[in-house]
């Protein structure tokens, strides 16, 4: 079983759209979790963390449900400008050091005008 | 905004040459990374350095790949006999600290592309 494992897409929605990304990951112990941003060939940017509570940064809404250990990722009223690959990326604590990001593959979203 | 840099931005190189990437973490941080990311898949995690040692490295990393903070600016990732599946995009990252969570962010550079041909 994949570490984290995202909707394998391509999305295509209009413009104005509501779309939502899922994501699940299968260690338990997973400490901490974010969704990333990845324009094409560039690097991953941090679009927000996710938390159990559920937390909101404008249009964008994350969730985390631990006992399903399973992330949500929902976007509103899209924008051309959100087209991107959308990464789900939990950390590991180590048996010693730094953590480690592990990353989904990714779910490409294309807003079409 | 805090950058980490990476040069070069593009290599190519041939097969079963030695490649070095190079990186100028945040200046603060003590925390740094290479990530990689072959085209079309995930991106990977090869090898976590915490002063002047290894922390973790992956089953990527091995024999062929070593890291190197040369002095007190840069971090190196060498790679001593490339191969073909060694083309990738390879990213540099650093953190403040080991803990990633909201309050601690890990910056990545933007990248280097290794063709391996």
């Amino acid at each position: 079983r994949k570490e984290v494992e995202q909707d394998p897409g391509p999305f295509n929605v209009p413009e104005g759209a509501t779309v939502a990304f899922n994501c699940t990951y299968s260690n338990s112990a997973s400490q901490s979790f974010f969704w990333y941003r990845q324009d094409c060939r560039k690097e991953p940017k941090l679009l927000m963390s996710v938390y159990s509570s559920g937390n909101e940064d404008g249009r964008f809404t994350a969730q985390l449900n631990r006992a399903s250990q399973y992330i949500s990722l929902l976007i509103r009223d899209s924008k051309l400008s959100d087209s991107a690959t959308y990464l789900c990326v939990v950390t590991l604590l180590p048996s010693q050091g730094a953590q480690k990001l592990v990353f989904g593959q990714g779910t490409r979203l294309t807003i079409n005008p | 905004e805090p950058e980490v840099t990476q040069t070069p931005s593009h290599q190519v190189t041939q097969m079963g040459q030695e490649v070095i990437l190079r990186c100028v973490p945040i200046s603060n941080h003590l925390y740094f990374y290479w990530y990689r990311q072959i085209l079309g898949q995930k991106v990977e995690f090869l090898v976590s350095f915490y002063n002047n040692e290894i922390s973790e490295k992956s089953e990527i990393f091995d024999d062929q790949f070593s890291v190197e903070r040369p002095d007190g600016s840069n971090f190196t990732l060498k790679i001593r006999s490339t191969k073909l599946e060694d083309s990738a995009m390879y990213f540099c990252a650093s953190s403040d600290g080991g803990l990633i969570f909201s309050g601690n962010t890990i910056y990545f550079g933007e990248g280097s592309w290794l063709t391996v041909v």
